[in-house]
């Protein structure tokens, strides 16, 4: 099993929409990364939170610590938010040291 | 400045070229990581340097060969790889390696990198 999966694994949706992307973990977290990596290939880092929720611009995240999971929701949803949406919590190197594990990511695409 | 910057964006070399990717950023972060990303899979950890010296090595061939020549700068020097070494290789840098839990890490563009 996946220390981290992600759920839906493609989403396409109508320019406007709401749209939600969700994570589940199963390691013990402090922190929980959302980025966005676009085809040319460049990861932008959306959010990191920890407890709660956070919001900048149309995107808004949440996290439930209890329940291991988190959410990545895109309010009216435009043709440029199209990419792949990756979750990432810390996990460990075989060696113990501390590192990114990745989720397989959510390609959305936006449709006009 | 939050911008992680890589060279070359693309480039293509053959399996007894030697060459090097590069990676820089100003924002005064003391941990520098490179990834490998294959299409449609996440990024893979190779090389982690945390005040400039090697802090993870995830078991990665000598053929490639990482290099920190001062805080801002990580090299990533190539030499004898596979056509399955094609991938996308992927900069990023944090404040702290050791404060994954509390840093942002900022990723570059990545270099595709094509053996033939």
């Amino acid at each position: 099993k996946n220390e981290v999966e992600q759920s839906p694994q493609n989403l396409t949706a109508q320019e406007g929409e709401f749209i939600t992307i969700n994570c589940s973990y199963s390691v013990g977290i402090s922190a929980l990364h959302w980025l966005q990596q676009h085809p040319g290939g460049g990861i932008v880092s959306l959010f990191m939170l920890s407890s709660g929720k956070k919001k900048h611009g149309r995107l808004i995240a949440t996290i439930n610590i209890q329940e291991k999971h988190s959410s990545l929701h895109i309010t009216a949803s435009h043709p440029r938010d199209s990419a792949v949406y990756i979750c990432a919590v810390k996990g460990r190197t075989q060696g113990g040291s501390e590192k990114l594990v990745f989720g397989k990511g959510t390609k959305l695409t936006v449709n006009p | 400045d939050t911008e992680v910057t890589q060279t070359p964006k693309h480039l293509v070399m053959g399996m007894t070229n030697k060459k090097s990717l590069k990676c820089e950023q100003h924002m005064g972060h003391r941990a520098m990581y490179w990834y490998k990303q294959k299409a449609k899979k996440p990024p893979e950890l190779m090389f982690v340097y945390s005040y400039e010296k090697l802090s993870i090595n995830e078991s990665v061939p000598s053929r490639f060969s990482p290099e920190c020549p001062n805080s801002s700068l990580l090299n990533l020097h190539l030499h004898a790889l596979q056509p399955e070494d094609s991938a996308l290789y992927l900069c990023a840098s944090s404040q702290e390696q050791g404060g994954l839990s509390g840093n942002t890490i900022y990723f570059g563009e990545g270099s595709w990198l094509t053996v033939v």
